[in-house]
């Protein structure tokens, strides 16, 4: 079945740090591949998306590339915030569901 | 602004006595989700609505089910919580594939559930 393997966490970084979290996938077919940010207490936020192979999702400053050839999907940030601390799970589409990484924790350091 | 409302955000329960948490949107999708999260996982699905069609997960406990009354409004009763119930239960909401391909989720800011 599809599958979403993400970096294990937590990943500890200090502010205006580049940050790279490695996301590769396991599919059949096409599907879109997310990326979502949940911040202590809260439900999840959709932070960027792309539908097909070498589109390239933003959004916040983040970045993540459709990557057929390598299946993957990494996440990337030239310059994190102390805000930007939170959980991020990648993501991918199957029919009416999506299928969850186990998620990253995001610790940035002022 | 539309969105998905969860309520309560808090609540606390007995082992064995019932509850409902309830969740509404304003985003008119056609499909509505039900995830449990426990710490530091993914959110788990427990079951989704397709419009009225309920459909369950294969590995969902009986102990949870859900009614979905009209396009607003979903619930999700458990019967008789036990401890390891305690959880953060997740609302999503998405428009169904039919409409486009991007089939995103919405979520609402979620219930965490307490079990004494």
């Amino acid at each position: 079945g599809n599958s979403v393997t993400q970096m294990e966490g937590p990943v500890t970084l200090s502010e205006e740090a580049f940050l790279t979290i490695n996301c590769t996938y396991t599919a059949t077919g096409y599907p879109s591949l997310f990326w979502y940010v949940q911040y202590p207490g809260e439900g999840l936020q959709l932070l960027l998306k792309a539908t097909k192979a070498d589109d390239k999702g933003s959004n916040k400053g983040f970045e993540a590339t459709y990557r057929k050839e390598t299946t993957s999907f990494h996440l990337e940030k030239g310059s994190v915030q102390v805000s930007d601390s939170a959980v991020y799970f990648c993501a991918l589409s199957e029919g009416d569901k999506i299928i969850f990484g186990k998620g990253t924790r995001l610790h940035i350091l002022p | 602004d539309a969105m998905v409302i969860q309520n309560p955000r808090y609540q606390v329960t007995q082992f064995g006595k019932p509850v409902t948490l309830s969740c509404s949107q304003t985003l008119n999708h056609n499909v509505m989700y039900w995830y449990q999260q426990k710490s530091s996982q993914a959110p788990k699905l427990l079951f989704h609505y397709y419009d009225k069609d309920f459909n369950n997960e294969a590995d969902t406990p009986d102990n949870f089910q859900s009614r979905r009354p009209n396009t607003s409004f979903c619930f999700l009763d458990i019967r008789s919580p036990g401890l390891g119930d305690a959880a953060m239960y997740l609302c999503a909401t998405s428009r169904d594939r039919a409409s486009g391909p991007y089939n995103e989720q919405f979520f609402g800011p979620g219930t965490r559930l307490t079990v004494l």
